[in-house]
């Protein structure tokens, strides 16, 4: 019953560095998607993919990657870390077909110092 | 472009009363989905209800239950006989059918329930 699991759960970096975040879902999800939350705001769409292999952009791309090599994996890059980026980062997926109900993981919260 | 407006930031309730959480978006589609999601401290998504725009209608899942107006592009969501369980931020969200992918989200609402 695992269901979306992020890791980690809590990292510090420091401006300049990199790290990546990993998405892991065990429901046979073609869609991923990663969002981050900012205090005010409501979730906000960084990257997402419709498929093993596919990436696409979502409203606030800048600063990252994305990668899905496997179905059950989408991975979070962030190249070199600014204090812009603290945030609290959120993984979901979805299956295909008309229920279009997303099922998110618990959030990775990102201290770029 | 599509948004959604939660105008309450904070609400509180008493133990077993009602509550409602308002949310208005504004979009010039005609079919989409709306959602509202709960968020405890834990900080895990939880989707509690989800309204089909061309169904009339209201959603209910138990103790919640939405109010949709379509023609004013109001989605709220209704609690009753509330627990402390229901303390939580509470998201507004809505999806285009032609974009399903593009989850909008509101900026949400943080319940508090008093015993």
């Amino acid at each position: 019953n695992a269901g979306v699991t992020q890791t980690p759960k809590f990292r510090v970096l420091k401006t300049g560095q990199s790290m990546t975040l990993l998405c892991a879902q065990d429901m046979n999800h073609e869609y991923m998607y990663w969002y981050r939350q900012d205090p005010g705001m409501g979730l906000r769409l960084i990257h997402y993919s419709v498929g093993e292999g596919t990436t696409a952009k979502g409203e606030v791309p800048d600063g990252y990657n994305v990668s899905r090599l496997k179905k059950q994996n989408f991975l979070l890059g962030l190249e070199s870390a600014a204090p812009s980026q603290t945030s609290v980062y959120f993984c979901a997926s979805r299956p295909t077909g008309a229920i279009n109900i997303q099922y998110f993981g618990a959030g990775t919260r990102l201290s770029v110092l | 472009a599509q948004t959604v407006t939660q105008s309450q930031p904070e609400m509180s309730v008493q133990e077993a009363e009602t509550v409602t959480l308002s949310c208005t978006y504004d979009t010039s589609e005609s079919d989409y989905y709306l959602f509202w999601y709960k968020q405890p401290p834990s900080r895990q998504m939880i989707l509690v209800i989800r309204q089909e725009a061309y169904k009339q209608q209201n959603a209910t899942e138990n103790r919640f239950s939405v109010n949709f107006q379509k023609a004013a592009k109001s989605f709220s969501l209704k609690i009753s006989d509330s627990q402390l369980g229901d303390a939580a931020m509470y998201f507004c969200a809505y999806l285009p059918r032609y974009n399903t992918d593009k989850l909008i989200f509101g900026t949400g609402t943080r319940l508090q329930v008093f015993p």
